[in-house]
């Protein structure tokens, strides 16, 4: 357990289907993230949150569409999802976006499958 | 920008083996400088970091030091064990809005 949690941790579904991903941290950090992790390809980050104020979206498709409600929570909505969206959605929290110090904290990830 | 370079894995060793994964980093200003660890299934977990020059960071017998003159972090153990089969992040924050990450480096451990 790292501290941040995300659920699920695996989840299928079809391209017609809308569902939310959801990550938790009880840290205190201010800061919250998406990371999208595709086979052979280089971690990407998808969008950053600061106090609850998105401060970094990446020309993430609409497709997906993050919450922040407060600070400990985050989530990642999905609707008409493709093929190629399938991949591990990492969520990780910071102190704060800024703090080189103390570095990122990352959950286990959920496993996205699209059919 | 800022960027991290790592060397291209799959990087495959004998149990007891030494190990060495480059990383190179361009950065402005004096970042700090870590190396994260991904076991299978799992999300990234940080493994150890080192925030200035000359800093040695170490954990579970892994070493990694800031050597700022080559603009380096590499990651060393001697002996490595089946346990550390994993995917290395080396990966850099300068103050910026995000943590900047390498490519990742699979490492499998043979017995």
């Amino acid at each position: 357990e790292t501290g941040v949690t995300q659920t699920p941790r695996h989840l299928v579904m079809g391209m017609t289907n809308k569902k939310s991903l959801k990550c938790e941290q009880h840290l205190g950090h201010n800061a919250m993230y998406w990371y999208k992790q595709s086979a052979k390809k280089p971690l990407e980050l998808m969008f950053v949150y600061n106090f609850k104020e998105q401060t970094e979206n990446n020309s993430v498709p609409s497709r997906f569409s993050p919450e922040c409600p407060n600070s400990s929570h985050l989530f990642l909505h999905l609707h008409t999802l493709q093929p190629e969206d399938s991949a591990l959605y990492l969520c990780a929290s910071s102190i704060n976006p800024r703090d080189n110090f103390y570095g990122y904290t990352f959950g286990s990830g959920t496993r996205l499958t699209v059919v | 920008g800022d960027s991290v370079t790592q060397m291209e894995g799959p990087v495959t060793l004998s149990e007891e083996a030494f190990l060495t994964i480059n990383c190179t980093y361009t950065a402005t200003g004096y970042p700090s400088l870590f190396w994260y660890v991904q076991y299978p299934g799992e999300g990234l977990q940080l493994l150890l970091k080192a925030t200035k020059a000359d800093d040695k960071g170490s954990n579970k017998g892994f070493e990694a030091t800031y050597r700022k003159e080559t603009t380096s972090f590499h990651l060393e153990k001697g002996s490595v064990q089946v346990s550390d089969s994993a995917v290395y992040f080396c990966a850099l924050s300068s103050g910026a809005q995000k943590l900047v990450f390498g490519q990742g480096t699979r490492l499998t451990i043979n017995p």
